[in-house]
This record gives C-alpha cells, sequence and structure tokens, in this order.
C-alpha cells in the first residue's frame, strides 16, 4: 500500500501567512493527489484534484504543487473561514490512502 | 445535480454485520466510480473501498477479509456490507462520487 506522510499535525496561522501543508508518497503517484476541507460535523469538501487542479467554487487563495514525490497545499492570506481539517488523498494505486490529516487554526 | 445519501442502522452490536446502503442521483454508477469512506468519531479519513464504473471492486488491505461492495444500477445504489463488527468500527461512514462529491455520512454505533 503506498503511504501517504502529512505534516504538519496541526498548525495556528494568522491571516496574512502563507499557510503550506505537505503530503509525501511513498512512491510515485502521477500527481493523483487531492486536497480536502472538512469542518466539524461536515463532509469533507474537495479543494484541488489532481495535485494543482482547483475544484469548482474554491477561492483561488488555495493552490497545489508538487516536488518529488511531495505534493503541498498553500493558502495564500487565509480567511478565518479557512480553519478546519485538511486531508491529502492519493488515488494512483488501490487500495487509496489518505494522509492523517492537517489540523488548521487562524488566529 | 449530483447527489448521495447513506442510509443504514445507527446501532449495531458487536459480532454482526453492517448493511449500509448510498443512494445517488444525478449521474450514472456505471460512468463513475463510487467510494465508501469511514471516519471513526475524532479522528482521521479511511478509505473503505470503491465501486468502479464497470463493477469492479477494491477494498482497503486492512478490511478487504470483513468488507463487500456491490451495486444495483437499476435503482442507482451502491451497498456496503461488513461483518464481525467490532467497537473501533464506531464512527461515521460515508459515499462519494470517485471523491468529489459526498454524501452527508451516516454515524454507526457498535455497542451492545
Amino acid at each position: 500500500d503506498i503511504q501517504m506522510t502529512q505534516s504538519p499535525a496541526s498548525l495556528s496561522a494568522s491571516l496574512e501567512e502563507i499557510v503550506t501543508i505537505t503530503c509525501k508518497a511513498s512512491q510515485g503517484i502521477d500527481d493523483y493527489l487531492s486536497w480536502y476541507q472538512q469542518k466539524p460535523g461536515k463532509s469533507p469538501q474537495l479543494l484541488i484534484y489532481d495535485a494543482t487542479s482547483l475544484a469548482d467554487g474554491v477561492p483561488s487563495r488555495f493552490s497545489g504543487s508538487r516536488s518529488g514525490t511531495q505534493y503541498s497545499l498553500k493558502i495564500s492570506r487565509p480567511q478565518v473561514d479557512d480553519s478546519g481539517i485538511y486531508y491529502c488523498l492519493q488515488s494512483y494505486s488501490t487500495p487509496y490512502t489518505f494522509g492523517a490529516g492537517t489540523k488548521l487554526e487562524l488566529k | 445535480q449530483v447527489q448521495l445519501t447513506e442510509s443504514g442502522p445507527g446501532l449495531v452490536h458487536p459480532s454482526e454485520t453492517l448493511s449500509l446502503t448510498c443512494t445517488v442521483s444525478g449521474f450514472s454508477l456505471t460512468g463513475y466510480s463510487v467510494y465508501w469512506v469511514r471516519q471513526p468519531s475524532g479522528k482521521g479519513l479511511e478509505w473503505m473501498g470503491r465501486m468502479r464504473y464497470n463493477g469492479d471492486t477494491s477494498y482497503n488491505s486492512a478490511l478487504k477479509s470483513r468488507l463487500s461492495i456491490s451495486r444495483d444500477t437499476s435503482k442507482n445504489q451502491v451497498f456496503l456490507k461488513m461483518n464481525s463488527l467490532q467497537t473501533d468500527d464506531t464512527g461515521t461512514y460515508y459515499c462519494t462520487r470517485a471523491s468529489y462529491d459526498w454524501g452527508q455520512g451516516v454515524m454507526v454505533t457498535v455497542s451492545s
């Protein structure tokens, strides 16, 4: 199975910062990587698919990138509403696997 | 408009079998894959398995001995069955259209 190592587990950021969350795959996944935001009591919401493509309706302050087998989600000038838990998912080969999640708090 | 709705019992006794249904609308099961994802309370997401658009299935390695996913395309439904439930199977179970659109989830508690 492909392992997805997500970091950090949690972070607190100000509204002026650039927030970066990373997922490192245990092997190449050919950009079959998506990012999700989950708020308490809600279903996950797709933010980014195919590593860099923005899902419909997602603000442009969210972006995705790749360097080798490490994938990053960047939030530029985050808003208070961006608080939540963020997950990556590899869909390159089954069984698909999620990262452990990153809890983001905006201060 | 794409919709997915999970349904099933809220309470299952230990060692029993969980049966869940995902009813979909707004897309065809022969055109898109449907995944099952679960989330233990207060914990992260776990990919359970997939019903591919062509009827093929794939499962989480840790669950495959207990898990079965099937479908009825005429009813636009995908089914999950998992046997030998234990308390650590308690959580929210989601179905999702290839992880793009998600149902609201169904809470399942395993308890005697």
